[in-house]
């Protein structure tokens, strides 16, 4: 089993729909939690960064985590074509790892107009 | 405004041909990472340095190195190419070891013929 489970998509919504994106992982030292967003043949780039658990918003970007279930989420409000790319989502444990991330396999979102 | 440079952009390397991979930051940061990313899935850690202190993972291929001559400038070395290491080439910094976010280069997409 993965330290970090993402389910790969496409995840195809509508322009203005909230896409909805989820990791589950099995590391419960794990306190760092960070969303990065990949477009094809790009570097990733971070998205959001939340410690522990509970929700942070910025912009159109919500992210949460809910540590007690294992489980984080990001929702993207208002989608539009250019959200279009891959989500990773990334965790550490910088106590026992320092600043080492496990990254999810990443979900392939399409936003259509 | 690039903060994270690596060149080339595409390499294409004969099986068994070495190759270095190149990465450059004006960030000033002091950890530099390598990771490799192949198609659809999560970047891998190989190695990253610590200032001039480096950190080899254990199941990185002795196939590979690194060097880091100054602060600014890390490379990726491939002794002996195979068909197997073809794969997006990441590199990222961070200011410090611990909870610190990392910032990812656009990558170099290595192809192995």
């Amino acid at each position: 089993q993965k330290e970090v489970e993402q389910d790969p998509g496409p995840l195809s919504v509508p322009e203005g729909a909230i896409v909805s994106l989820n990791c589950t992982y099995s590391n419960s030292a794990f306190q760092y939690f960070m969303w990065y967003r990949q477009y094809s043949r790009k570097g990733p780039e971070l998205l959001m960064y939340t410690y522990s658990s509970g929700n942070k918003e910025d912009g159109r970007f919500t992210a949460q985590v809910d540590k007690s279930s294992k489980y984080i989420s990001l929702f993207i409000r208002d989608s539009q074509p250019s959200d279009s790319a891959t989500y990773l989502c990334a965790m550490n444990d910088w106590k026992a790892a320092g600043n080492k991330l496990t990254f999810g396999g990443g979900t392939r979102v399409l936003v259509k107009p | 405004d690039a903060m994270v440079i690596q060149n080339p952009r595409y390499q294409v390397t004969q099986f068994g041909k070495p190759v270095t991979l190149s990465c450059s930051q004006t960030l000033n940061h002091n950890v530099m990472y390598w990771y490799q990313q192949k198609s659809s899935q999560a970047p891998k850690l190989l190695f990253h340095y610590y200032d001039k202190d480096f950190n080899n993972e254990a199941d990185t291929p002795d196939n590979f190195q690194s060097r880091r001559p100054n602060t600014s400038f890390c490379f990726l070395d491939i002794r002996s190419p195979g068909l197997g290491d073809a794969a997006m080439y990441l590199c990222a910094t961070s200011r410090a070891r611990d909870q610190e976010t990392q910032y990812f280069g656009p990558g170099t997409r290595l192809l192995v013929l």
